[in-house]
């Protein structure tokens, strides 16, 4: 049972441009959104995160939407690098209970 | 502080065999969870242990077991091993009071299943 997805398995993008990732999820008990990167080799680690009472959270150069009507969410990284290359996992949680991932999307930013 | 720890890094096993993997989460954490990883289907919840009891699970069958023990360390075992468990094996930890949907992931366990 797929309740999170990301749509696009990858995404390119010009050094300096907008990076746009986006998730959809399926169950709207999920409370608690996140997103995680990870580099080859490496375990994800924790990028941002919001919770089902706001609709924007923003840590710098990343800032995550939810739309709860819509069931969606999507993180902006705004300007892009080229360190940004990674893979972006969308996770989501309800009430404190396991964790959904979606399948990822791997992000290129070209120089 | 140290990170989640996981070992061994690599490993490879033959169809029917077993395998046991090992999580160390980070000092104070005692929650440690279990995950998937497979091309295309990103992260899949195994399960969650926290102060030695399963407090979640995910859709695996019984073939996939874990345990933790009092110092939060926990592991996880595969019996009768199938081509298609061929995996990264995850494992993260979390604190569960505060901010404790954040998770702290190890580097994975890479199994391959010849």
């Amino acid at each position: 049972d797929q309740q999170v997805k990301q749509n696009s398995p990858s995404l390119s993008v010009q050094e300096g441009r907008i990076s746009i990732l986006n998730c959809d999820y399926t169950n709207s008990m999920f409370d608690y959104f996140l997103w995680y990167k990870k580099y080859p080799a490496e375990g994800p680690t924790f990028l941002i995160s919001i919770s089902s009472i706001k609709d924007k959270n923003e840590d710098g150069r990343f800032t995550v939407f939810l739309n709860k009507s819509a069931k969606h969410l999507s993180l902006h990284i705004v300007p892009s690098q080229p360190g940004d290359s990674a893979v972006y996992f969308c996770a989501a949680s309800y009430n404190n209970n396991d964790m959904r991932f979606g399948a990822g999307t791997r992000l290129t930013v070209k120089p | 502080k140290a990170g989640v720890t996981q070992t061994p890094r690599y490993l490879i096993k033959t169809r029917g065999q077993q395998v046991t993997l090992s999580c160390s989460p980070i000092s104070g954490h005692r929650s440690v969870s279990w995950y998937q990883q497979t091309p295309g289907q990103g992260l899949q919840f195994l399960f969650e242990y926290f102060s030695e009891t399963q407090r979640n699970k995910g859709n695996f069958p019984g073939r996939f077991s874990g345990r933790q023990f009092s110092n939060s360390r926990s592991e996880m075992n595969v019996s009768t091993l199938e081509l298609g468990d061929s995996a990264l094996y995850l494992c993260a930890s979390r604190q569960i009071a505060g901010k404790s949907y954040e998770q702290y992931f190890g580097p994975g366990t890479r199994l391959t299943v010849t």
